[in-house]
């Protein structure tokens, strides 16, 4: 089956900067990616999603890119605020009704 | 925060009972899931149904049942047999469009 893996497990920056997420997909099948953020105590929201056909997908602040050949995929958030602050899942199945495969998640610290 | 809902937001049990979470839709999807959180683990999938009367075992299946009678409906039961059941369980509904889509989560704690 479907395995992701995600890095860094946690990562802090301060205001203002960037911060990258990273995850790695093993089957070649997937074609659909998601990103979810997750809020202390929160249901998992969909920030942003890309599918194979194509290689970046912005909106806003938040981008995602996709390498299909090396079976990574990553996440781009810019202009950091404090309330970015969240964990962040990424994953991957093959669409449709296909079960998604999730990362074990970021814990994303922004200081002011 | 309408769409998908689940009860009870906090649950306690004793070990060796019976305990089942609610999940309702009323997004009119086809396909229903339920994960299992735990901190350090993501989300693992223990069951899933894309239509009535039809669901399979995802990663972690052992120690729970489901059951899906009616598109809405998407109760889980965790058993006895389920031998770690303190966790965040999210239950989520989809489409064919992709999104998966959760509802706010039940904290279960087994005691």
């Amino acid at each position: 089956g479907e395995n992701v893996e995600q890095h860094p497990s946690t990562l802090s920056v301060q205001e203002g900067d960037s911060a990258v997420i990273k995850c790695t997909y093993s089957d070649s099948a997937s074609n659909y990616f998601p990103w979810y953020k997750q809020e202390l105590g929160k249901r998992p929201q969909l920030i942003i999603d890309i599918r194979s056909n194509v290689g970046e997908k912005k909106d806003q602040r938040i981008a995602v890119t996709l390498n299909k050949t090396a079976k990574h995929f990553s996440l781009h958030i810019t202009e950091t605020q404090p309330e970015d602050s969240a964990v962040y899942f990424c994953a991957a199945s093959m669409g449709g009704y296909s079960t998604l495969t999730f990362g074990k998640g970021t814990m994303l610290l922004v200081s002011p | 925060d309408g769409g998908i809902t689940q009860s009870p937001k906090y649950l306690f049990r004793k070990e060796g009972q019976n305990v089942t979470l609610s999940c309702e839709q009323n997004l009119n999807h086809d396909a229903m899931y339920w994960y299992r959180q735990d901190p350090g683990q993501g989300l693992r999938l223990i069951y899933y149904s894309q239509i009535v009367n039809d669901f399979q075992k995802g990663d972690i299946a052992e120690g729970y049942s489901v059951s899906r009678e009616k598109k809405e409906s998407f109760p889980l039961t965790v058993t006895s047999a389920q031998k770690n059941p303190t966790a965040f369980y999210l239950c989520a509904s989809s489409t064919d469009t992709y999104e998966q889509y959760f509802g706010p989560g039940t904290r279960l704690t087994v005691t």
